[in-house]
């Protein structure tokens, strides 16, 4: 069964506004990484935070991690209509290939 | 962008018939990936390598084998293709656990 599994299923945000996914996993891990796919398109990597770290930025992107609750979220600040993608949240517990959940698909309005 | 090809990007084929999916890489990561995307699923792992010769079934690995002899190559052949494997197959790379995946670009096969 899958490991993580995102939430809300699909989100609609206008331009400027920020966007707020959260993922929610079953076991231990070593860390937990976050992908977008834009249509059509392959994953590409944003951020990975380490089972040791709470909070880690990348550009408009935040990622929070709690252990104790088995969740991560994900943080898109000042969204663009060109962040209109889905976004995966993959959890890595080391010895055992990515296991992906389901997805969020966003959609930010101009 | 990582070095990662997949090939075909598109395929029809009929029920029944053997199919071969090759994913090429020119990073000489240890650890490649097969994925399959499917509506309301996510990506599901078929099967994995962790270096030439050496693979292990993923959560979905019936009706599929695959094949690594070189570094660079990643095969996955579904031996009677069934309408259930009309699919978006990815590939990823990885060159250590703990760390990123490269995936390609995918390749869309529909079974008839």
């Amino acid at each position: 069964s899958q490991q993580g599994e995102e939430d809300p299923q699909a989100l609609s945000i206008q331009e400027g506004e920020n966007a707020t996914m959260n993922c929610s996993y079953k076991t231990s891990i070593n860390n937990l990484q976050w992908y977008r796919q834009n249509s059509g398109r392959g994953l590409v990597h944003l951020i990975l935070i380490r089972s040791n770290e709470r909070e880690k930025h990348s550009g408009r992107l935040r990622v929070t991690l709690d252990t104790s609750k088995k969740s991560s979220s994900l943080l898109i600040t000042a969204s663009r209509a060109a962040d209109t993608a889905s976004y995966f949240c993959a959890t890595d517990a080391g010895n055992t290939p990515l296991v992906f959940g389901k997805g969020t698909r966003l959609s930010v309005i101009a | 962008d990582a070095g990662i090809t997949q090939s075909p990007r598109h395929k029809v084929t009929e029920t029944g018939t053997p199919v071969t999916l090759r994913c090429h890489q020119t990073e000489n990561h240890r650890y490649m990936y097969w994925y399959r995307q499917d509506p309301g699923h996510g990506l599901r792992l078929i099967h994995y390598s962790y270096g030439v010769k050496d693979t292990d079934k993923g959560e979905v690995s019936d009706g599929y084998s695959v094949s690594r002899s070189k570094t660079e190559d990643f095969l996955l052949t579904l031996e009677s293709a069934t309408s259930s494997q009309t699919s978006v197959y990815f590939c990823a790379i990885r060159g250590e656990r703990n760390t990123e995946a490269f995936f390609g670009q995918g390749t869309r096969l529909t079974v008839v």
